[in-house]
């Protein structure tokens, strides 16, 4: 059974950062492109960042470029999302997903997410 | 990648069909079979319900099905049952990013 379990979420004081973890069980991870996704509190989804299985590639939504990081340790089969420089409009409930085949970025399975709170 | 557009809500009695648009752009929607469709209920993780425009995942109910015109793309639900009751959003993707539409609420009246 596929399983994604986010963890690290918390609460941030504007400009601090924070690293969210994302477990993988019952796939393996590095045969599957991963990508972060948020929602903001009655808000709908909103793109975060995207890898290649293989971590060669990784794409960010203009919104937190040069701000966040994504990256993956398919040995541990966790994929990460660090966020710095974070501010108020970053508070979400941060989703990771698979991608439904190697190349296929549509997300056909999800974790029940890690919130993030950004605030003084 | 400009967001795509939904209407905000939609409502149907049970047994009935309701339908779903999304608007994209002739660089997006219109240019290519890349339209998926999520439903997530309240307070649930986003499920995807349709691929490529018109494909179903395995273990969803073939009363939901997807097409596109042009730049339009529509979920249509039918035989609306009150579990179908949920935000639904489309999504489509270029090789470099992901973009969603702002959601449609469906209620089950």
């Amino acid at each position: 059974e596929v399983q994604l379990l986010e963890s690290g979420g918390g609460l941030v004081q504007p400009g601090g950062s924070l690293r969210l973890s994302c477990t993988a069980s019952g796939f393996i991870l590095r045969n599957y492109g991963m990508t972060w996704v948020r929602q903001a509190p009655g808000k709908g989804l909103e793109w975060v960042s995207s890898i290649t299985g293989s971590g060669d590639a990784r794409y960010y939504a203009d919104s937190v470029k040069g701000r966040f990081t994504i990256s993956r340790d398919n040995s541990k089969n966790t994929l990460y999302l660090q966020m710095n420089s974070l501010r108020a409009e970053d508070t979400a409930l941060y989703y990771c997903a698979k991608y439904r085949t190697y190349g296929d970025p549509n997300l056909d399975y999800w974790g029940q997410g890690a919130l993030l709170t950004v605030s003084s | 990648q400009s967001a795509l557009t939904q209407p905000p809500s939609v409502s149907g009695s049970p047994g009935q069909s309701v339908t779903i648009s999304c608007t994209g752009t002739s660089s997006d929607v219109d240019s290519y079979d890349r339209v998926s469709w999520y439903q997530q209920p309240p307070g649930t993780a986003p499920r995807l319900m349709i691929y490529e425009v018109s494909n179903r995942p395995s273990g969803v109910p073939d009363r939901f099905s997807g097409s596109k015109s042009g730049s339009t793309a529509s979920l249509t639900i039918s035989g609306l049952q009150a579990e179908d009751e949920a935000d639904y959003y489309c999504s489509s993707y270029t090789s470099t990013s992901v973009v969603f539409g702002g959601g449609t609420k469906l209620t089950v009246l």
